[in-house]
């Protein structure tokens, strides 16, 4: 049972360069969600899919797109890329609201 | 007003000692609270989560709830170096499914 799975786990960009961060669970979960993390900040909503079909800006969703392909797989893209996100980023998945989030191990993207 | 409030830390306790987190969130409608223990370069994990108003207990770990006073606390008795970590508090604003974090207490257990 993999969990939640994220690709790549290390990313270097140079600015105005696009890709796309793969995300899937197995857990047959009907949330799923993307985070970046920087110091001092925790962790920062990007968007969020409550289910399969739907999908919302969170705190700081500028400059990022998101899809959420199938009721798996939530992928999060960044069109042109800029130093300011250069980050660690998180997927996470949840069943509910009212229960435990899984994250991915993480990918930690650098823009240069 | 940030959606969940932490004092970043760091905060330093003896081992043995209790060590107290607190988490102030400010959606009255919130229904579902949660406590993560990131370690650095980890990813975040679940310690305890939270629903009703009162103290739940696990093992060494307590989590404290107060909707009245939109607070929430967790309480690590006898720590331990191991637990050396950032605590991570989170919510469901409203009950939905928009989970939000906050900026996480880093603790640091010292011999």
């Amino acid at each position: 049972n993999a969990g939640v799975t994220q690709t790549p786990k290390f990313q270097v960009l140079k600015t105005g360069q696009s890709m796309t961060l793969q995300c899937a669970q197995d857990m047959n979960h009907n949330s799923m969600y993307w985070y970046r993390q920087d110091p001092g900040m925790g962790l920062r909503l990007i968007y969020y899919s409550a289910s399969e079909g739907t999908t919302d800006k969170g705190e700081v969703p500028n400059g990022y797109n998101v899809s959420r392909l199938n009721k798996r797989e939530f992928s999060l893209r960044l069109e042109s890329a800029a130093p300011s996100q250069t980050s660690v980023y998180f997927c996470a998945s949840t069943g509910t609201s009212n229960t435990e989030a899984f994250f991915g191990q993480g990918t930690r993207l650098t823009v240069v | 007003q940030k959606e969940v409030e932490q004092n970043s830390g760091p905060l330093s306790v003896p081992e043995g000692a209790i060590a107290s987190l607190n988490c102030t969130y400010s959606d009255r409608g919130s229904q579902s609270f949660f406590w993560y223990r990131q370690y650095s370069g980890k990813s975040p994990e679940l310690i305890m989560s939270i629903y009703s108003n009162g103290d739940k207990e696990d093992g060494r770990f307590t989590a404290q709830l107060n909707k009245a006073s939109q607070y929430v606390s967790l309480l690590i008795r006898d720590s331990q170096p191991s637990d050396s970590a950032t605590y991570l508090c989170a919510v469901n604003p409203g009950g939905g499914n928009k989970l939000t974090f906050g900026t996480g207490t880093q603790l640091k257990v010292e011999l």
